[in-house]
């Protein structure tokens, strides 16, 4: 079945330090998305990329679809405490199937 | 709008013993999904719904089973609980249009001892 893999599993930064998060999924997707999960809070969505090699930004945020349609990333810039928290990637394979598979995420921690 | 909402919000069993996840949603959705959510794995698929009277097994259905009671409302049960159900249970609903995103409830924190 389809997987769905993040990397890194964890990222310590400094506040104004880049970072950068890879979603790789084993088969062709339809349309991504990313999810941002705050420690002891529930996953809120950030945005959905449907198209090849689509790049889109909100505000210090750039997403990116890779050109095959099996990988995405999310690079954030000057990082800020306020983005902590656990990222998530989440594809789906059909246009109109039902389930999104989920990444395992990529946990970012952001030093004063 | 409540959104969705979850109860209870903590639970703890003990090994054999039942109990019924409640997630309730105003936003009039059609889809509806369970997921738990473990250290270092992600969100799994339990159980969904893409429609009123109908449920579908996910990636994880084993002990498990849903109601579909009706748009608003879909329900997890446990019938006996295993401490391999230890986990974090959040319910969503997903909007069809546009974007697709689902929106999570704030999640049950189960611990079956």
């Amino acid at each position: 079945g389809q997987q769905v893999m993040q990397i890194p599993q964890y990222q310590h930064v400094q506040e104004g330090e880049d970072f950068t998060t890879y979603c790789n999924s084993s088969t062709t997707l339809s349309n991504i998305q990313w999810y941002k999960q705050r420690p002891g809070g529930h996953p809120v969505f950030l945005i959905q990329l449907v198209k090849s090699g689509e790049v889109k930004k909100q505000k210090r945020l750039t997403f990116q679809f890779g050109e095959a349609k099996k990988n995405s990333s999310l690079h954030i810039t000057a990082t800020q405490t306020t983005d902590v928290g656990t990222y998530f990637c989440a594809g789906r394979e059909g246009n109109y199937g039902q389930n999104f598979v989920f990444g395992p995420g990529t946990r970012l921690s952001v030093l004063p | 709008n409540a959104g969705v909402t979850q109860t209870p919000k903590f639970q703890v069993l003990k090994t054999g013993q039942s109990m019924t996840l409640q997630c309730a949603q105003d936003m009039n959705h059609n889809s509806m999904y369970w997921y738990r959510q473990d250290p270092g794995m992600g969100l799994r698929l339990i159980y969904y719904s893409a429609s009123e009277g109908t449920t579908d097994k996910g990636e994880v259905p084993n002990g498990y089973n849903v109601s579909r009671l009706n748009k608003r409302e879909f329900s997890l049960r446990l019938e006996s609980a295993a401490p391999s159900q230890t986990s974090v249970y959040f319910c969503a609903t997903r909007r069809q249009r546009i974007y697709n995103e689902q929106f999570f409830g704030p999640g049950t924190r189960l611990t079956v001892l």
